[in-house]
């Protein structure tokens, strides 16, 4: 069963503008990590960020947890056309680890 | 450094037929994971090893499903018999520690069954 729920499930943007996503979730966590998924590269990881942190940033990437509200935010600057993709957010709290549905990010150069 | 390998990339059969899917993690990861995703939707996690023992089998249909983790390297996930509804991407992952989750998971290419 799903834990976390993107928000937007598919957003398209231009190239150049920052792409903001969602994720709220139901239960306490431990960690929270953002993947990306397109048909090239399969499942790859992101960001993790741990329930005692707010903000992370990794590159042009920048990802906040607010654990009162349950939600998380990740932020693409600048996007470009080869950041099209699938995001999801993924939740654990030690013992198990649950992803939501995704949004699906179109970026049009 | 090779990234996780899984085969078949692809496997078509009929129901209630046997089915078998193999994982190589990187080599040196102890923590390897099976994952099912369904098309539209995030992964499932099915079973997580820390070495040659299933620490969390929990989301494992057991009637029908077994994994097997020989030596700590490779894994082989298998399903009889199967059901139309266990069409979907079967994935495999697998991590360098037995950190739990905190570790960087690294996922392989799936493999994509389709039950007729």
């Amino acid at each position: 069963s799903q834990q976390g729920e993107e928000d937007p499930q598919a957003l398209s943007i231009q190239e150049g503008e920052n792409a903001t996503m969602n994720c709220s979730y139901k239960t306490s966590i431990n960690n929270l990590q953002w993947y990306r998924q397109n048909s090239g590269r399969g499942l790859v990881h992101l960001i993790l960020i741990r329930s005692n942190e707010r903000e992370k940033h990794s590159g042009r990437l920048r990802v906040t947890l607010d654990t009162s509200k349950k939600s998380s935010s990740l932020l693409i600057t600048a996007s470009r056309a080869a950041d099209t993709a699938s995001y999801f957010c993924a939740t654990d709290d030690r013992s198990d680890m649950r992803f939501g549905a995704g949004t699906r990010l179109t970026v049009k150069p | 450094e090779a990234g996780v390998v899984q085969s078949p990339r692809y496997k078509i059969i009929e129901k209630k037929q046997p089915v078998a899917f193999w994982c190589n993690p990187i080599s040196g990861h102890n923590t390897l994971y099976w994952y099912l995703q369904n098309l539209g939707q995030g992964p499932e996690l099915l079973i997580r090893y820390e070495n040659e023992e299933a620490v969390d089998d929990s989301q494992l249909p057991k009637d029908r499903f077994s994994a097997e983790r020989l030596k700590g390297v490779d894994s082989t996930l298998k399903i009889q018999p199967a059901e139309l509804g266990d069409s979907a991407v079967y994935l495999c992952a697998s991590s360098p520690g037995t950190s739990g989750f905190t570790d960087t998971q690294y996922f392989g290419p799936g493999t994509r069954l389709t039950v007729l």
